[in-house]
């Protein structure tokens, strides 16, 4: 079946560091591809997506490159912030299986000023 | 109010009583969903209401009961349950249950069952 495999948390940075969480999915066909964010206290929110092999996909200075030959979507920002601190999931939904979205684990990612 | 809202926020209840979880919607959208999220695993689907119609059930066990009275509101009902079912509770909503259709979710119920 379909799956999400991402990397294990948590991830502590500082302020104005790199960041990459790594995430890897099987599926049937050909699934779109989701990050979501869920902040303290709160629900998850949609960060980013991409549907199709190369596409990329950008919000509030996080990317991700729908990697179709490497089957990964992996999450990055080139500074990150202390309001980046949060739980961050990567997910699928594949046309061809469920219709259904498929999360991953989570990474819980720690910015320290 | 926007998006997607929940109430309560937070439920304590024992293992003989019933409560009931609910979920508006203010976006006009077709589907919505109920997932588990448990501390330490994936979040789980539940629940997936199209059109009011529920189209999947995803092995839930029948102490956790659905409804969706029209395409604004869903709810989760929920009886008998076990301290294993303490988790937060998230609804979320989408224009259609398309792959491509992105999900919005509410704040979600932390449910605790003692």
């Amino acid at each position: 079946g379909d799956s999400v495999t991402q990397m294990e948390g948590p991830v502590t940075l500082s302020e104005e560091a790199f960041l990459t969480i790594n995430c890897t999915y099987t599926a049937t066909g050909y699934p779109s591809l989701f990050w979501y964010v869920q902040y303290p206290g709160e629900g998850l929110q949609l960060l980013l997506k991409a549907t199709k092999a190369d596409d990329k996909g950008s919000n509030k200075g996080f990317e991700a490159t729908y990697r179709k030959e490497t089957t990964s979507f992996h999450l990055e920002k080139g500074s990150v912030q202390v309001s980046d601190s949060a739980v961050y999931f990567c997910a699928l939904s594949d046309p061809w299986g469920a219709q259904k979205l498929v999360f991953g684990q989570g990474t819980r990612l720690t910015i320290n000023p | 109010e926007t998006g997607v809202t929940q109430t309560p926020r937070h439920l304590v209840m024992g293992m003989t009583n019933k409560k009931s979880l609910k979920c508006e919607q203010h976006l006009g959208h077709n589907a919505m969903y109920w997932y588990k999220q448990s501390a330490k695993k994936p979040l789980e689907l539940m629940f997936v209401y199209s059109l009011e119609e529920r189209v999947e059930n995803n092995s839930v066990p029948s102490r956790f009961s659905p409804e969706c009275p029209n395409s604004s509101h869903l709810f989760l009902h929920l009886h008998t349950l076990q301290p294993e079912d303490s988790a937060l509770y998230l609804c979320a909503s989408s224009q259609d249950k398309g792959a491509t259709d992105t999900q919005y979710f509410g704040p979600g119920t932390r449910l605790t069952v003692l």
